[in-house]
């Protein structure tokens, strides 16, 4: 998982105020995948963005998260009015091209958001 | 929607040992993939499985792509104490082919391995 970079590893915020989680995909790779990982369970699928595109948002709650992967600088999921239920950890993966068979996309270390 | 579902939850061993364990899915999936994840850090890919029936190692690891598309299985031989961490399956969903951009991740195995 080198390369891809996340940033703050870790987090804490009160409820009702904002969190931004920043990753920067590693060189070359133009797709990035967000995951939550709630405590004790598997990761699920967020949403999937290239660059300026958001490509497929199924899995990103209907309210109060948002991302972007801007033309120039890092993809941002944003998370407005915390609740304690978004304590999480935040994983982003990054691809050179669609995700397809025999392509590895790579996770960073991930954001551990706490809600206090 | 589409789940997997791992055994064992957890497992306790001694340096030395073989582990065994396994993911199943009431549906189908066309790709399976194998991660680990250590204390702290993202996932990161062990293996990947393509074809039913397709046995696959890497190193101490082998893992297969069960003929029914709805299972598949780990094994590490001849443990060590850095294979210590939460062992991860994952597919792309039915509706996506062979295409992984998206993945469901399994319940998880975490596995201790005791020098």
């Amino acid at each position: 998982n080198a390369g891809v970079m996340q940033n703050p590893r870790h987090l804490v915020r009160r409820r009702g105020q904002e969190a931004r989680l920043r990753c920067s995909p590693m060189k070359g790779h133009s797709h990035v995948y967000w995951y939550r990982q709630l405590p004790e369970e598997g990761l699920k699928f967020m949403v999937y963005l290239q660059k300026e595109n958001i490509i497929d948002e199924s899995g990103m709650p209907k309210e109060r998260f948002s991302a972007e992967f801007p033309k120039e600088g890092p993809s941002i999921l944003r998370i407005q009015q915390v609740v304690r239920g978004d304590s999480a950890a935040y994983f982003c993966a990054s691809s050179p091209n669609r995700w397809v068979d025999d392509t590895e996309a790579f996770f960073g270390q991930g954001t551990r958001l706490t809600v206090v | 929607g589409q789940q997997l579902n791992q055994s064992p939850q957890s497992m306790f061993i001694q340096e030395g040992e073989d582990v065994s364990m396994n993911c199943t899915s009431s549906s189908i999936f066309n790709t399976w993939l194998w991660y680990k994840q250590e204390p702290g850090e993202g996932p990161v890919l062990l293996i990947a499985l393509y074809k039913a029936g397709e046995l696959t190692s890497n190193g101490r690891l082998t893992a297969q792509f069960g003929i029914t598309r709805k299972d598949s299985f780990l094994n590490i031989s001849a443990s060590i104490p850095s294979d210590v961490g939460i062992y991860f399956c994952a597919g792309p969903p039915i509706d996506y082919g062979g295409a992984t951009n998206k993945l469901i991740f399994g319940t998880g195995t975490l596995l201790a391995v005791q020098p």
